[in-house]
């Protein structure tokens, strides 16, 4: 399979635990992205990277939110001291450029379940 | 800033009806617009895009949509529903590479 995938896809979790989500992107694609989408609402923008740098953020992206994508491949998206608002589905997605109308290529989502 | 609003939060159509799904958006300049289709427990999946080459855009599975600038509207069709075709969908603009969705029309097909 060469799409987009993500791990874990369910992850339930006791407020004030930390959680690490990861995304493989597609295969030589520059740009990822994540999105966080919570019930009854379109995906919400969170951030981007183009190869290894992170360049732009969301305000909904709190201090306790940090994203990586340390060798331009994979991605990790870490909630620490998780609140029980952070419950929602995060989407990872991937293209091949940065022009803009490219085709994002969205993987299965973790959802996440904060108690 | 660019958005899209999706009028109807459900849409109910019996098995072999039309489908309309409505999108409106706002947008300062023409933008790229598209429909993504999200089944239960899946991720997005993309149906078509609007990016300029032409007003009438044909997807997959058999779904169309016409954009309408005096309108600006981005509706998507599809002649004849099917049971696979309920679903949850998306309308999405951008002018950059940061996409702004809809909140989504759960699309429900009755026998």
């Amino acid at each position: 399979d060469t799409g987009v995938s993500q791990n874990p896809r369910h992850k339930i979790t006791k407020r004030g635990q930390n959680v690490t989500f990861r995304c493989d992107p597609i295969s030589e694609h520059n740009r990822l992205y994540w999105y966080r989408q919570t019930l009854g609402q379109g995906p919400e923008f969170l951030t981007y990277f183009q190869n290894e740098a992170q360049l732009e953020k969301s305000r909904l992206l709190s201090d306790r939110f940090s994203a990586e994508r340390p060798k331009g491949s994979f991605s990790t998206l870490e909630i620490q001291r998780t609140e029980q608002g952070d419950s929602a589905m995060y989407l990872c997605a991937s293209s091949a450029s940065w022009l803009a109308g490219d085709e994002q290529f969205f993987g299965p989502g973790t959802r996440l379940t904060v108690l | 800033a660019q958005s899209v609003t999706q009028l109807g939060s459900h849409v109910s159509v019996s098995e072999g009806a039309l489908v309309l799904l409505r999108c409106n958006y706002s947008s300062s300049v023409p933008p790229y617009l598209f429909w993504y289709v999200q089944y239960p427990n899946q991720g997005l999946q993309l149906l078509l895009k609007y990016t300029s080459a032409a007003t009438l855009v044909k997807g997959i599975n058999g779904f169309e949509a016409e954009f309408k600038k005096s309108e600006t509207s981005f509706h998507l069709t599809k002649p004849s529903a099917h049971m696979s075709d309920a679903a949850e969908y998306f309308c999405a603009v951008t002018l950059s590479d940061k996409i702004i969705f809809g909140k989504g029309t759960r699309l429900h097909i009755l026998p």
